[in-house]
């Protein structure tokens, strides 16, 4: 079976702490693919991070870094210096090659909010 | 290049009612995707299409059907609606790759009531 699970429902930090949101999948599949989206709250999904299962190299992009690793099933997500405009539900997603397309499967996400 | 795109915005519905939502993208993808966003529950799969001319059912198709007329165009329809199919509608699109799983991009979601 594949899950994807984000046990924080909801997270609050004040404005510059930094934030770590989990995420642990489940897949027997060799060949995956994870990802982070953003949900601001006008509503529209956006694209954060794309990350193969044979490249367990940590990523930074700004103040947001990813920690994939293997051994645990985890796919973390990290923000530095937090900011109000964080403000955000993330999800974590996985797609496998299982079934011959590219099929997302959703965590329940992860609400973050960040006060001033 | 406006991406992917929903009609409507917004929609209340009476039980019973039907209604289809559009969704179109100008990026010249392959695969298109229905899905629903339920509080709680994060986005699940509805049906999805490999190409023109071609759908296929998704996590949860029950009570939705779907049509892929053209490349650029996922119609979702509702027959007969019902309180439980009160959500977020998101539709998204990717390539198509034989060794790879390509990113979805996502439409900005059409919030549906039925009453």
């Amino acid at each position: 079976a594949q899950k994807v699970t984000q046990a924080q429902t909801e997270i609050s930090v004040v404005e510059k702490e930094d934030v770590t949101l989990d995420c642990v999948y489940e897949t027997r599949d060799t060949t995956y693919y994870l990802f982070w989206y953003k949900q601001p709250p006008s509503g529209e999904l956006v694209f954060l991070i794309r990350r193969n299962s044979f490249d367990e190299q940590n990523e930074i992009s700004g103040r947001y870094s990813w920690n994939f690793q293997k051994s645990t099933s985890s796919f973390n997500f990290t923000i530095t210096a937090s900011q109000v405009v964080d403000s955000a539900v993330y999800f974590c997603a996985l797609s496998t090659l299982s079934g011959g397309y590219n099929k997302l499967i959703f965590g329940a996400g992860t609400r973050l909010a960040v006060h001033p | 290049n406006a991406g992917v795109t929903q009609t409507p915005k917004f929609r209340v519905l009476k039980t019973g009612q039907s209604m289809t939502l559009l969704c179109a993208q100008d990026m010249n993808h392959e695969y298109m995707y229905w899905y629903r966003q339920d509080p709680g529950m994060g986005l699940r799969l509805i049906h999805y299409s490999v190409g023109e001319g071609t759908t296929a059912k998704g996590e949860v198709p029950d009570g939705y059907n779907v049509s892929r007329l053209k490349k650029q165009n996922f119609l979702l329809g509702l027959e007969s609606a019902a309180p439980s199919q009160t959500s977020v509608y998101f539709c998204a699109s990717s390539w198509v790759s034989r060794t790879s799983t390509d990113t979805q991009y996502f439409g900005p979601g059409t919030r549906l009531t039925v009453l």
